[in-house]
């Protein structure tokens, strides 16, 4: 069974810091992708960063990038130079294997950014 | 690329009826879509998954009478809910899997607020 582990259910970062979202998973599969995903309030969920478990280096993309610690099971999301956009929850998960697995979610974090 | 709609976005019905959700990749073929529930606050919960040109298989504790799931083509998926109850008011997504994309990832629909009265 896979979980993930989110700690923080909210979060208040001032406009410009950069910011880590904390995930933490829990799998007996030796294969597996990691996930991070945006929802805003519109619902709509917005996939921001991906990791394979085999990936020797952490993914970036853009402001995003996940700080992968395979030993630690972590995968904690980095966000530099936040803005105002960037308030919604976020979620990490993940998915055994490669292809058409069905992902597991964290609670996810509230982001909140202050002007 | 890798778009996944969803319609209709917003529904409220009275109690009893039943409401059908389409689910379609716009520009990728999926042999396998997946259905999420989500309330308020919370995380999302995956319902079932559906997988074309077979039955879906649903996720313990889902009924599958209730929540009908045809995955009619290699784009289409649809969720149907039966009979209605104000409990089963709530947020549904769908998602798509890009399988061998760079990335292997699923793409999610806008989602569908359903609305039971």
């Amino acid at each position: 069974a896979q979980k993930i582990t989110q700690t923080q259910p909210g979060m208040f970062v001032q406009e410009k810091e950069a910011v880590t979202l904390d995930c933490t998973y829990d799998t007996s599969d030796q294969s597996y992708g990691l996930f991070w995903y945006k929802q805003p309030s519109s619902g709509e969920m917005i996939f921001l960063i991906y990791q394979g478990s085999y990936d020797e280096q952490n993914a970036t993309e853009g402001r995003y990038s996940l700080n992968f610690q395979k030993a630690r099971k972590s995968a904690n999301l980095v966000i530099s130079a936040s803005q105002l956009g960037d308030s919604a929850m976020y979620f990490c998960a993940m998915r055994a294997n490669f292809g058409n697995e069905k992902l597991t979610f964290g609670t996810g974090t509230r982001l909140t950014i202050i002007p | 690329g890798a778009v996944v709609s969803q319609h209709p976005s917003w529904v409220i019905c009275k109690s009893g009826t039943s409401v059908k959700i389409e689910c379609r990749s716009l520009d990728f073929q999926a042999t396998t879509m997946f259905w999420y529930r989500q309330f308020p606050k919370q995380s999302l919960m995956l319902m079932a998954t559906s997988n074309e040109g077979s039955k879906a298989t649903y996720e313990q504790g889902v009924e599958k009478d209730k929540f009908l799931i045809n995955h009619a083509s290699l784009t289409l998926s649809t969720l149907t809910v039966t009979s209605a109850h104000p409990e089963d008011s709530s947020f549904y997504i769908c998602s798509a899997g890009l399988a061998g994309g760079p990335r292997e990832t699923q793409y999610f629909g806008p989602g569908t607020r359903l609305l039971v009265l």
